[in-house]
């Protein structure tokens, strides 16, 4: 299995819900990443998870909450996003050295 | 600062023609630069390069580094409409390897 799954595909959510966006994957990657894409720009990086342990932050709202139940497992939970969260938010996964680095699919997220 | 910056940041050609992409890039400890083809989801990977001078191939695209010049090359040759896209090129970097990306080629291919 090469592939890092994302699910959804699509997520419409109103300002007041909650909701999680799910990563997996199977190639024994030890390092995951969330990355934030709005149109017509480059993927901007959010987390990243080493060995199933938080390591970087870059200074993400605390509206975006990530979680690593294990390590082939990264959720994203939301609660309280504003419109202009709204992007494609993708999930990768690399081997320690970086080498094997794997996009998800994504999820198109929409704040209405 | 880790930098990627890639030129032109569009291309228009009509198909057959052959493009040169550029990306520049200054990345602490550097250990690889990746090229990846962006259509309308997630970014597909075309190349990792690691060492200098040394051309990857696959099919009609290929791809060479410069390590002194902090320097790559994407080269697509007899272009088609399928290859219309954004070009990433990126370097990870830091412990967890997380990725710096260019902002981008967008290439648009005429019939």
């Amino acid at each position: 299995d090469t592939e890092v799954t994302q699910t959804p595909k699509h997520l419409v959510m109103g300002m007041t819900n909650k909701k999680s966006l799910k990563c997996e994957q199977h190639m024994g990657h030890r390092a995951m990443y969330w990355y934030k894409q709005k149109a017509k720009k480059p993927p901007e990086l959010m987390f990243v998870y080493s060995y199933e342990k938080l390591s970087i932050n870059e200074s993400v709202p605390s509206r975006f909450s990530p979680e690593c139940p294990n390590s082939s497992l990264l959720n994203l939970h939301l609660h309280a996003l504003q419109p202009e969260d709204s992007a494609l938010y993708l999930c990768a996964s690399s081997q320690e050295q970086g080498y094997g680095y794997t996009f998800g699919s994504g999820t198109r997220l929409t704040v209405v | 600062e880790d930098k990627v910056v890639q030129s032109p940041l569009s291309l228009v050609v009509h198909e057959g023609d052959t493009v040169t992409l550029n990306c520049s890039y200054e990345v602490t400890n550097f250990r690889s630069l990746l090229w990846y083809k962006q259509e309308k989801k997630a970014p597909t990977f075309l190349f990792m390069l690691t060492s200098s001078g040394i051309e990857k191939k696959s099919g009609r695209l290929s791809s060479i580094l410069d390590k002194k010049e902090l320097f790559s090359i994407l080269n697509i040759t007899a272009t088609q409409t399928g290859d219309s896209a954004v070009y990433l090129c990126a370097g990870p970097r830091g412990s967890a390897r997380q990725l710096t990306f260019g902002s981008g080629t967008q290439l648009t291919v005429l019939p």
